[in-house]
């Protein structure tokens, strides 16, 4: 079945520094995968997503990390800042259909 | 902002109800999701409208039910509402045509069953 799952449910980080999220995911059927951001009181936002036959893809100051073999799903986003501060979902997409996982909440320290 | 409004924001019902809410997305926004997000959880999908027509279901019973409108405006109705109702529930929609991952999201109606 399907099944998206995120390392760690909380992770904090200083200011400008770099941050990585990580997720496992179990599905390996899916044709993208994906990294939601969600800031409190507002709906999940696309940040980037990634092919399933891709193993790195890279966007404004974030990073996403396929690793097939291992079924594991990272997110970089460097030089964190104050509105970094958010939860931080990955999905899976297959037939437009997302699969999310609980979620990492990351906290940006000044 | 992406341009998906949702009404009403905050919502309480009593058990045994029913609801409707609403979603209304952009222009050109053909496919419309819904999904139930738990406190604490990611959203989970309800089910997908494409062009008026369900275009598929998660693992949600009967009494969640949706329509889509030609104006790119959609409705959840859920019936005989129970307790574990309660949720954020949310309205994605998909720009015809583009990548299917970027969804554009409302902000959600909070759902409160007593």
């Amino acid at each position: 079945g399907e099944s998206v799952g995120l390392h760690l449910p909380t992770l904090s980080v200083q200011e400008g520094d770099n941050s990585i999220i990580n997720c496992a995911y179990s599905n390996s059927a899916s044709d993208y995968f994906i990294w939601y951001k969600q800031e409190s009181g507002k709906g999940p936002q696309f940040i980037i997503d990634i092919r399933s036959n891709m193993d790195k893809r890279q966007g404004q100051r974030v990073t996403v990390l396929l690793n097939k073999t291992v079924k594991h799903l990272s997110l970089q986003i460097a030089a964190t800042q104050p509105g970094d501060s958010a939860v931080y979902f990955c999905a899976e997409s297959r037939n437009y259909k997302l699969s999310f996982g609980a979620g990492t909440t990351v906290t940006v320290r000044a | 902002e992406t341009g998906v409004t949702q009404s009403p924001t905050h919502l309480i019902k009593t058990r045994g109800q029913q609801v409707t809410l609403r979603c209304s997305s952009q222009s050109g926004h053909n496919t419309v999701s819904w999904y139930q997000q738990a406190l604490g959880q990611g959203p989970q999908f309800i089910f997908q409208y494409y062009r008026e027509e369900e275009n598929g279901r998660g693992n949600f019973p009967p009494r969640f039910s949706g329509l889509q409108f030609p104006n790119y405006s959609s409705e959840l109705n859920v019936n005989a509402l129970e307790l574990d109702d309660s949720a954020l529930y949310l309205c994605a929609s998909i720009e015809s045509g583009t990548n299917p991952s970027e969804q554009y999201f409302g902000p959600g109606t909070r759902l409160t069953v007593t």
